[in-house]
């Protein structure tokens, strides 16, 4: 059965603190992992990773894949408060189209 | 820009009662997927559309049923609401298996 796992499940940290929320997987035929940030509503897309090792940076946010070990961490430096939000990991695999979620890292940023 | 619409944004059912959640993307994408989301269990896949004419199940796509109209359209049918039903629907796109998904901003259903 696939499996995306995410920890932690929830994160407090004060403004300007660095985060790490990492996400592990077991899938058969894995094609890509994708990380999602949640607010009130609908995901909105953050990163697509299919090669290990290549670090994808967007800002304060990066993220980097590790194939051989199955598993990606999402980093966000300085944090602010507008970063509080749940962060969902997802993996695609290949031959097919599905997208399965893992349970997301609830993150709270302070001021 | 619409990208995936999503309706009704909200609705309310009686145990037993049917309802169809409609969702239609304007940017030709071929895949399409229906996920709910409850408290602390993340976004579970019910029905995925890989393309136009097919249609495949996800984790949890019992007490649903699902219809690619055409390449815009991919509606999701409960044909007998449940109390367990109750939760947010989100609808997806993506164009092929090399991008990321859209999401629609969701429907909450909630069955008494």
């Amino acid at each position: 059965e696939d499996k995306v796992v995410q920890s932690p499940l929830s994160l407090v940290v004060h403004e300007g603190d660095t985060v790490t929320l990492n996400c592990s997987y077991e899938v058969t035929n894995f094609r890509s992992l994708l990380w999602y940030k949640q607010e009130k509503k609908a995901p909105t897309f953050l990163f697509m990773l299919t090669s290990s090792g290549i670090e994808k940076k967007s800002g304060r946010l990066s993220s980097i894949l590790d194939k051989k070990e199955l598993f990606s961490i999402l980093n966000i430096t300085a944090t602010q408060t507008g970063d509080s939000a749940v962060y969902l990991c997802a993996v695609r695999k290949g031959g097919s189209e599905k997208l399965v979620f893992g349970k997301g890292t609830k993150l709270t940023v302070n001021p | 820009n619409a990208g995936v619409t999503q309706t009704p944004k909200f609705q309310v059912l009686k145990t037993g009662q049917s309802m169809t959640l409609q969702c239609a993307q304007d940017m030709n994408h071929n895949s399409m997927y229906w996920y709910r989301q409850d408290p602390g269990m993340g976004l579970r896949l019910i029905y995925y559309s890989a393309s136009e004419g097919t249609t495949d199940k996800g984790e949890v796509p019992n007490g649903y049923n699902v219809s690619r109209l055409n390449k815009r359209e991919f509606s999701l049918r409960l044909e007998s609401a449940a109390p367990s039903q109750t939760s947010v629907y989100f609808c997806a796109s993506s164009q092929n298996l090399n991008t990321e998904a859209f999401f629609g901003q969701g429907t909450r259903l909630t069955v008494v």
